[in-house]
């Protein structure tokens, strides 16, 4: 079975403190995708990053990194000197290729909240 | 359009009455699908389409939920006698491409319709 787990329901820190959301996932597919999205107040749901179980290297986005560790089945989203309009729910999700149906596995989100 | 776009934005109907919730996908983009999202939780799949078939109906909950994409575009998602269980945010999204054919099937989403069965 595959799954996404986000341990961290809710995380508060200070403005232009750096933070990192835990994501662990489990699948048994040699082949899969890992993705972050961004829900905001507003409440859209935003693609951040997607990355593929055969490619490791971290990734750097402004202010966003991306740590993908297959050894530990964790793909950890950090933002550095975070700002108030970072707050949000951040979700992580998982989508394999052993299912046919392709379907993306949701973890359960972890709300951030920046405080100025 | 810009992004995917979905009305209406929110709903709030009695229970027993039919709703409708419209999509109106990335143009261009092959897939569609349908997620339902209960507060403080991930999106749970519903179904999708490729153009105007639908692939994988498997999370539907039951026979009062259907959905259809007619022309390959535009989709409509349906709930017959709707019931206080099924107050949640319903959201489409689409991509590109069909799930599994690369960096273009990734999943853009819409901002949701929030609804309310009374």
């Amino acid at each position: 079975a595959q799954k996404v787990t986000q341990a961290q329901t809710e995380i508060s820190v200070v403005e232009k403190e750096d933070v990192t959301l835990d994501c662990v996932y489990e699948t048994r597919d040699t082949t899969y995708y890992l993705f972050w999205y961004k829900q905001p107040p507003s409440g859209e749901l935003v693609f951040l990053i997607r990355r593929n179980s055969f490619d490791e290297q971290n990734e750097i986005s402004g202010r966003y990194s991306w740590n993908f560790q297959k050894s530990t089945s964790s793909f950890n989203f950090t933002i550095t000197a975070s700002q108030v309009v970072d707050s949000a729910v951040y979700f992580c999700a998982l989508r394999g290729r052993m299912d046919s149906n392709y379907q993306l596995i949701w973890g359960a989100g972890t709300k951030l909240i920046i405080k100025p | 359009g810009a992004g995917v776009s979905q009305s209406p934005r929110y709903k709030v109907t009695k229970r027993g009455q039919d709703v409708a919730l419209r999509c109106d996908p990335i143009s261009g983009h092959v897939s569609l699908y349908w997620y339902r999202q209960a507060l403080g939780q991930g999106p749970e799949f519903l179904t999708y389409f490729n153009y105007e078939a639908q692939q994988d109906k498997s999370g539907l909950p039951n026979d009062r939920f259907s959905a259809e994409r007619p022309e390959g575009s535009i989709s409509t998602l349906t709930i017959q006698r709707t019931e206080q269980r099924d107050s949640a945010m319903y959201r489409c999204a689409s991509s590109l491409t069909p799930p599994g054919t690369g960096g273009t099937d990734t999943q853009y989403f819409g901002p949701g319709t929030r609804l309310t069965v009374l």
